[in-house]
């Protein structure tokens, strides 16, 4: 599996925007790139997914290097309750049904008030 | 609707009891998942269901079972705990058009 390079953790103050780094050199063509992030004590939860442009939600935006090899989540105004640990995730659907994701040890975000 | 719902939310165990996870999801969604996460680490995937009477492993299977009862429950069994068992336990279920997977709240289990 492709694998994806994330710091290990970030600070942000309060209504700033927070640009989340990826890296994912590995990438191949057919790799989606998901981000999900884990509030404290809850499960992880959705964000956003993306295969080659940008893309918006209510959430965050996620903008796609044109080489696909890095991308990164933004958030544009951060509130407190934006502070979880964010991760990053290639998904290849070739696998049909047996869709899966793999976490890594994503990105701890603090927002400062 | 109640999303992904798991019972219990907190368990104890001693070493070599046996007890089952559940999880149920109200979505319709034909993907359910169990995953277990130890502190400071990522989620890992331990089974996996893929649509209503298959079940196939994950990362890390050993030493659990899985139930695929229904479309709507998928339940994790523990035939005899050990203390590496101790974990969060997080069901999820995937809707199959946006490609999203929503997790439940978790399970937080000890084996002692």
């Amino acid at each position: 599996d492709a694998k994806t390079t994330q710091p290990n953790s970030m600070e942000s103050n309060e209504e700033e925007p927070v640009h989340l780094p990826c890296n994912h050199s590995t990438i191949s063509g057919t790799d989606y790139i998901h981000w999900y992030r884990q509030l404290p004590s809850q499960g992880p939860e959705y964000v956003i997914h993306g295969l080659t442009s940008n893309v918006n939600n209510r959430m965050a935006s996620l903008a796609i290097a044109e080489d696909r090899k890095s991308s990164t989540l933004i958030l544009h105004r951060a509130t407190l309750r934006d502070a979880a640990v964010y991760y990053c995730i290639l998904r290849d659907p070739s696998g049909g049904s047996n869709y899966k994701l793999t976490f890594g040890k994503g990105t701890l975000l603090t927002v400062n008030p | 609707n109640a999303g992904v719902t798991q019972t219990p939310k907190f368990q104890v165990l001693k070493t070599g009891q046996s007890m089952t996870l559940q999880c149920a999801q109200d979505m319709n969604h034909n993907s359910m998942y169990w995953y277990r996460q130890d502190p400071g680490m990522g989620l890992r995937l331990i089974y996996y269901s893929a649509s209503e009477g298959t079940t196939d492993k994950g990362e890390v299977p050993n030493g659990y079972n899985v139930s695929r009862l229904n479309k709507r429950e998928f339940s994790l069994r523990l035939e005899s705990a050990a203390p590496s068992q101790t974990s969060v336990y997080f069901c999820a279920s995937r809707n199959f058009v946006l490609n999203e997977q929503f997790f439940g709240p978790g399970t937080r289990l000890t084996v002692l």
